[in-house]
């Protein structure tokens, strides 16, 4: 059974930083690219960043685009997202996410909150 | 980038009725255009993946259709656990991934 488990959510200030983890099993996890997923309270989905199965490739959306940095260990089986300089917009529920085929979003985690305010 | 728009943002049906949800792309993503369910609390879920493929575990009672710009996902019976929100997402053209901004489907 593919299961995805965030952790590392939490309160932090505006400026401040955050390291998101994912916890991957049931699945060959260096086979699939990942994907990090936002929902703002009461909004809809929006799409934060993509890594490619070998790391070889990484995309931001341009929102976060020079303040997140995804990154992965195919040893560990495992999904990071570095967030510095967070905003009070940078507040969600984030997903971590299975790439098939690269961007078909098959298999979600149950999400890690991040809640930037003073 | 490829903005996906939603219609209706709401739909109030009874179970057992049809629903028609729709998804306009600015601009052409071919087939690749995949539908998500999401109920309160949970994460989303992938209903549908390129256009018309039911996702592993996924009744038959959900279907998909379009290509292009205009696309459909039709329940064709509801069941009470249907009603939630629906989110289109296009991969054609990325980065970056877009999503639609949601049908929430709920109960007449």
């Amino acid at each position: 059974e593919v299961q995805l488990v965030e952790s590392g959510g939490g309160l932090v200030q505006p400026g401040g930083s955050l390291r998101l983890s994912c916890a991957a099993s049931g699945f060959t996890f260096s086979s699939y690219s990942m994907n990090w997923v936002r929902q703002a309270p009461g909004k809809g989905l929006e799409w934060v960043s993509y890594i490619s199965s070998s790391s070889s490739r990484m995309n931001y959306a341009d929102s976060v685009k020079g303040r997140f940095t995804i990154s992965r260990d195919n040893a560990k089986n495992s999904l990071y997202l570095q967030m510095n300089s967070l905003r009070a917009e940078d507040s969600a529920v984030y997903y971590c996410v299975r790439g098939e085929y690269d961007s078909l979003f098959d298999y979600w985690g149950q999400g890690t909150p991040v809640t930037v305010s003073s | 980038e490829i903005v996906l728009t939603q219609s209706p943002a709401t739909l109030s049906l009874s179970p057992g009725e049809r629903a028609t949800l729709s998804c306009r792309a600015s601009q052409s993503v071919s087939s690749y255009l995949a539908w998500y369910q999401q109920k309160p609390g949970q994460a989303p879920r992938l209903l549908i993946y390129d256009t018309s493929n039911r996702a592993t575990g996924i009744p038959a009672r959900f279907s998909g259709s379009g290509s292009g710009t205009d696309f459909t996902l039709t329940i064709s019976s509801l069941e009470p656990e249907d009603f939630a929100v629906y989110y289109c997402q296009q991969r054609s053209i990325w980065p970056p991934y877009t999503f639609g901004q949601g049908t929430k489907l709920e109960i007449k």
